[in-house]
């Protein structure tokens, strides 16, 4: 079946430090959506990208579509504690059936 | 505006007994899906509906049965449950987003 590789698994950064994490499909992508999951909840959506090269900004956070729209990547700046969570993506392959990446698991020490 | 729901929240089931999630929405949204996830996981897609009266196999359908008799509503129903299907179980539907529901705990003993 299709598959979506996500890495790292874990990352822990000092508060301060940049983090990124990133989702590589070996099949050209439709779209791909960026959530978040913070221990014991449930995943909330953070962005969705579309285009081959795009690039979205949310505050510190920045996501990018490769131009062969086969890999993405999340990146966040100077991290905060409020950031702690697992940040899983989502991809599509023929619109509205996902697969989820394994998640990033992202610990920040204060 | 609700959201999405699911009942219960948590469950115990021993081996081999049935019980059905419940996931409702009240977005009026026409796609539903049903996923589990387990620890150090990613979540896997077992069924969705593309609308009111349809559903389909996604990753991992085996052991697991749906229906989407009404817009609002898609049931999951597991007919005898294993130890294997212990998980965390999401309801989400979507428009442009999937919009998720705060899951159901199952632990099959």
């Amino acid at each position: 079946g299709q598959q979506v590789m996500q890495i790292p698994q874990y990352q822990h950064v000092q508060e301060g430090e940049d983090f990124t994490t990133y989702c590589n499909s070996s099949t050209t992508l439709s779209n791909i959506q960026w959530y978040k999951q913070r221990p014991g909840g449930h995943p909330v959506f953070l962005i969705q990208l579309v285009k081959s090269g795009e690039v979205k900004k949310q505050k510190r956070l920045t996501f990018q579509f490769g131009e062969a729209k086969k890999n993405s990547s999340l990146h966040i700046t100077a991290t905060q504690t409020t950031d702690v969570g697992t940040y899983f993506c989502a991809v599509t392959y023929n619109f509205n059936k996902f697969y989820f990446g394994s998640g990033t698991k992202l610990n920040v020490k204060p | 505006n609700a959201g999405v729901t699911q009942t219960p929240k948590f469950r115990v089931l021993k081996t081999g007994q049935s019980m059905t999630l419940l996931c409702a929405q009240d977005m009026n949204h026409e796609y539903m899906y049903w996923y589990r996830q387990d620890p150090g996981m990613g979540l896997r897609l077992i069924h969705y509906s593309v609308g009111e009266g349809t559903t389909a196999k996604g990753e991992v359908p085996d052991g697991y049965n749906v229906s989407r008799l009404k817009k609002q509503n898609f049931l999951l129903g597991l007919e005898s449950a294993a130890p294997s299907q212990t998980s965390v179980y999401f309801c989400a539907s979507l428009t442009d987003t999937q919009y998720f529901g705060p899951g159901t705990r199952l632990t099959v003993l």
